[in-house]
């Protein structure tokens, strides 16, 4: 099966500096890959994917970016802020054929915003 | 986007009761809902696939004698922790996709404590 490793599991940084968050993954049939932000005790939401045709993806002060050679793929969140800081997951599945798989998940990491 | 509704929200039992957990997808039909558990400061883990009208997929290691699934509609999945042990307390949370693929909505979680 599919196995996603993420680091680093806790990343500070001072507010308005970057935050870069890398995860692999295992199965090079993989073709979509989401990044949840998690709040203490909330439901993980997306905040960005990206599917296996695309190198880079970029939303405002957020960015991911692929590479499927090297199996892996990176968050980049820009000019963080205070309320950017949560438990980041990346997470890995296969989609196609008419159903939907279930997500692999990296470990976490828990981004802290130093004011 | 779209909405996934779990209930209750939290619940707390006593050793050897069973206890249900419903999923509901509020304004689409998913044919495949997911559930994972995710123990405190982890990640989320897939435990089983539920399928509409069939027998739910369990990962390796997830008993499917003791966490029963039912996906009896397509807008209804229920997990059953059955003869629930303080070693099962965990946020058990759910997940379905309106498309059956692509982005993944996640119910509000359900946190387990079993005394």
């Amino acid at each position: 099966g599919e196995n996603v490793e993420q680091h680093p599991s806790t990343l500070s940084v001072q507010e308005g500096d970057s935050a870069v968050i890398k995860c692999t993954y295992s199965d090079s049939a993989s073709n979509y890959f989401p990044w949840y932000k998690q709040e203490l005790g909330k439901r993980p939401q997306l905040i960005i994917d990206i599917r296996s045709n695309v190198g880079e993806k970029k939303d405002q002060r957020i960015a991911v970016t692929l590479n499927k050679t090297a199996k892996h793929f990176s968050l980049h969140i820009t000019e963080t802020q205070p309320e950017d800081s949560a438990v980041y997951f990346c997470a890995a599945s296969i989609l196609g054929g008419g159903g939907a798989d279930g997500l692999t998940f990296g470990k976490g990491t828990h981004l802290i915003i130093q004011p | 986007g779209a909405v996934v509704s779990q209930h209750p929200s939290w619940v707390i039992c006593k050793s050897g009761t069973s206890v249900k957990i419903e999923c509901r997808s509020l304004d689409f039909q998913a044919t495949t809902m997911f559930w994972y558990r995710q123990f405190p400061k982890q990640s989320l883990m897939l435990m089983a696939t539920s399928n509409e009208g069939s027998k739910a997929t369990y990962e390796q290691g997830v008993e499917k004698d003791k966490f029963l699934i039912n996906h009896a509609s397509l807008t209804l999945s229920t997990l059953t922790v059955t003869s629930a042990h303080p070693e099962d307390s965990s946020f058990y949370i759910c997940s379905a996709s309106p498309s059956g693929g692509g982005e993944l909505f996640f119910g509000e979680g359900s946190r387990l404590t079993v005394l």
